[in-house]
């Protein structure tokens, strides 16, 4: 069964700096997705960016982007100039087929 | 965009009955649903996937006779929580699969169901 894993509960950041959100999974699979989703108190589940895995660039959505390193099984994500609404839960997902999996999440403050 | 929509979007019931929650994609046809639970500051689980047509495929450890998933058409699943009691109080997430592209299509999360079982 796949896993993912987000070792930091919490995060936070200054405004206008950069955080970065760390990833690992689990898989035997060569042909997946992974995802960065965003929860802000709404509890919306906000579709950040994603990456599929068959392909070596890193995806960027503007101030997000990740850092896929698939033999080490690693998908950060990065973001930059970060600002007071970015602070959420940040949740990890893979997806192979029809089945996502969640990582733990991790809440990011935004500090002004 | 593909739209999800999910109602209600809160719901407070007497322990011992039963609360519907429904799920409908609202600009595409959704072969595959799946409902999720969070309970507060964690991660999402899934609970079931549901399938057009087709009995609920359910997670280990989720009682299907007290969560029963109906998915009638291809635009609403509906989650239903019999005899309902305090700790399945939670929050309950659905997501569509939007089909025709590909093997791992995008998933669509509806807004989420807050229920508080007294």
């Amino acid at each position: 069964a796949q896993t993912v894993t987000q070792s930091q509960p919490e995060m936070s950041v200054q405004e206008a700096e950069t955080v970065t959100l760390s990833c690992t999974y689990d898989t035997s699979e060569s042909d997946y997705y992974l995802f960065w989703y965003k929860q802000p108190p709404s509890r919306q589940m906000i579709l950040v960016i994603r990456q599929e895995a068959y392909k070596q660039q890193n995806a960027t959505e503007n101030r997000f982007s990740v850092n896929f390193q698939k033999a080490a099984k690693s998908f950060s994500l990065k973001i930059s100039d970060s600002q007071l609404g970015d602070a959420a839960m940040y949740f990890c997902a893979y997806l192979s087929g029809s089945r996502l999996t969640f990582g733990e999440g991790t809440q990011l403050t935004v500090n002004p | 965009g593909a739209v999800v929509s999910q109602h209600p979007s809160w719901v407070i019931c007497k322990s011992g009955t039963s609360v519907k929650i429904e799920c409908r994609s609202l600009d595409f046809q959704a072969t595959t649903m799946f409902w999720y639970r969070q309970f507060p500051k964690q991660s999402l689980m899934l609970m079931a996937t549901s399938n057009e047509g087709s009995k609920a495929t359910y997670e280990q450890g989720v009682e299907k006779d007290k969560f029963l998933i109906n998915h009638a058409s291809l635009t609403l699943s509906t989650l239903t929580v019999t005899s309902a009691h305090p700790e399945d109080s939670s929050f309950y997430i659905c997501s569509a699969q939007q089909p025709g592209q590909g093997f791992n299509s995008p998933l669509h999360f509806g807004n989420g169901t807050r229920l508080t079982v007294t």
